[in-house]
């Protein structure tokens, strides 16, 4: 098994650009979570998703972030428009429970965005 | 409100020396802690959590309910143990939050 799959592993755009990051997560799993990495606030989770549901989505910033689960093999987190201070490492990572026993949590690799 | 907080952004030990990162947590309710570990170059990955109470690669941690702790702790620290801890807590809800962060370094 592969694990949970993420890409880009690297993208670099300009301020204002539409901005979309994937992620499969592994086969069988119930649960996925968009969190996002810095330095100064280190691992915030944005929203997670149970069973394709959107559960709970008030760590997104911002309007301009948005994201789907359209199948349980698929999601994606939109920025539009981008900005620099986006600049960041996004994580997206599964679990196999929900209901009160989300267990271990499984990460992507990430994706390192970086917004000029 | 939900929060768990690491106090040190870097803890620096000398290898053979005790280890032990701090992590508090705010919760109105019993909630599941752990530890996740992120090695250079690797993937965050679970380290421990405590409802196994496990010692893995040397480390344990006891959650203090009165004192809303769960600390991370080694007797004697090995160069590889250097990376980023963070701890996390999950509630009834599924939601799972994490600390700041911690990178401990191990001094030769």
């Amino acid at each position: 098994d592969a694990g949970v799959i993420q890409s880009p592993r690297h993208e670099v755009t300009e301020m204002g650009q539409e901005v979309t990051l994937r992620c499969k997560p592994i086969s069988g799993h119930n649960s996925l979570f968009w969190y996002r990495q810095t330095m100064m606030r280190g691992l915030e989770l944005l929203i997670y998703f149970n069973n394709n549901v959107p559960i709970d989505d008030s760590g997104m910033p911002e309007d301009r972030f948005s994201a789907k689960m359209p199948n349980a093999s698929f999601s994606t987190l939109k920025i539009q428009p981008s900005e620099p201070r986006d600049s960041a490492v996004y994580f997206c990572a599964s679990s196999l429970g929900s209901g009160g026993d989300t267990g271990e949590l499984f990460f992507g690799e990430g994706s390192r965005l970086t917004v000029l | 409100a939900q929060r768990v907080t690491q106090p040190e952004k870097l803890l620096s030990v000398f290898k053979g020396a005790p280890v032990e990162l701090k992590c508090n947590y705010s919760y109105s309710g019993s909630p599941e802690l752990f530890w996740y570990v992120q090695y250079s170059r690797q993937r965050l990955q679970l380290l421990l959590r405590h409802i196994s109470r496990e010692s893995i690669k040397g480390f344990t941690a006891d959650l203090n309910k009165g004192e809303t702790s769960f600390h991370l702790k080694k007797p004697f620290a090995q160069e590889e143990d250097s990376a980023m801890y963070y701890c996390a807590l999950s509630g009834w809800d599924d939601k799972i939050i994490f600390g700041k962060g911690t990178r401990l370094h191990i001094l030769p």
